[in-house]
């Protein structure tokens, strides 16, 4: 069954905006993970927060996690038109490093 | 510098038939797994191995097996193909089962 759900499953936002999207989870995790796939390609490792963390950054990426509310969010700051991508949290918990992915935002951004 | 390489990149193959996908990485790396996407772009693990030694085997049809031959190398056969198994397949590994994973290209497997 899915572990991560996301929302919103689409955004369009123009080039300089900022894009915030959501994650929220069932059961306890040790880490979320958040991944970017470009159409057509493998996904990408954007950025892991482990559970007893609240906040990270990564360049234009920052990611905050709400254990208590089992939720997690991605911020990209000021987008640009190569954030075109649909991006995924993932969760792992127990020790094999599982990881169960949600359905995926799809950010558009227009130049 | 491929990190992690998936041969063949689509296969197009008919019912019945039996196929293989191989997955290659060459990061060191300690964990390999195995991802399908549905055409919902749904993404769910398969089977994982560590240091050769399987360590996730999920609720896939026994038609699908696994063979790692050394700790960079993981491959997929699939025996007589039906066309839900249609989907892409990707391949992945990781440091270690706590870490982020590196995915490979996928495989678009298309059963007709």
């Amino acid at each position: 069954s899915q572990q991560g759900e996301e929302d919103p499953q689409a955004l369009s936002i123009q080039e300089g905006e900022n894009a915030t999207m959501n994650c929220s989870y069932k059961t306890s995790i040790n880490n979320l993970q958040w991944y970017r796939q470009n159409s057509g390609r493998g996904l990408v490792h954007l950025i892991l927060i482990r559970s007893n963390e609240r906040e990270k950054h990564s360049g234009r990426l920052r990611v905050t996690l709400d254990t208590s509310k089992k939720s997690s969010s991605l911020l990209i700051t000021a987008s640009r038109a190569a954030d075109t991508a649909s991006y995924f949290c993932a969760t792992s918990a127990g020790g094999w490093g599982k990881l169960q992915f949600g359905a995926g935002t799809q950010v558009v951004v227009t130049p | 510098d491929t990190a992690v390489s998936q041969t063949p990149k689509y296969l197009v193959t008919q019912m019945g038939n039996d196929k293989s996908i191989k997955c290659e990485q060459n990061l060191g790396h300690d964990t390999m797994y195995w991802y399908k996407q549905d055409s919902k772009k749904f993404l769910k693990i398969m089977f994982s191995y560590n240091n050769k030694e399987l360590i996730i085997n999920e609720t896939v049809p026994n038609r699908f097996s696994p063979k790692s031959p050394d700790k960079a190398h993981l491959n997929l056969h699939i025996n007589s193909l039906e066309l839900g198994d249609s989907a892409v397949y990707f391949c992945a590994s990781s440091q270690d089962r706590g870490s982020g994973q590196y995915f490979g290209p996928g495989t678009r497997l298309t059963v007709t």
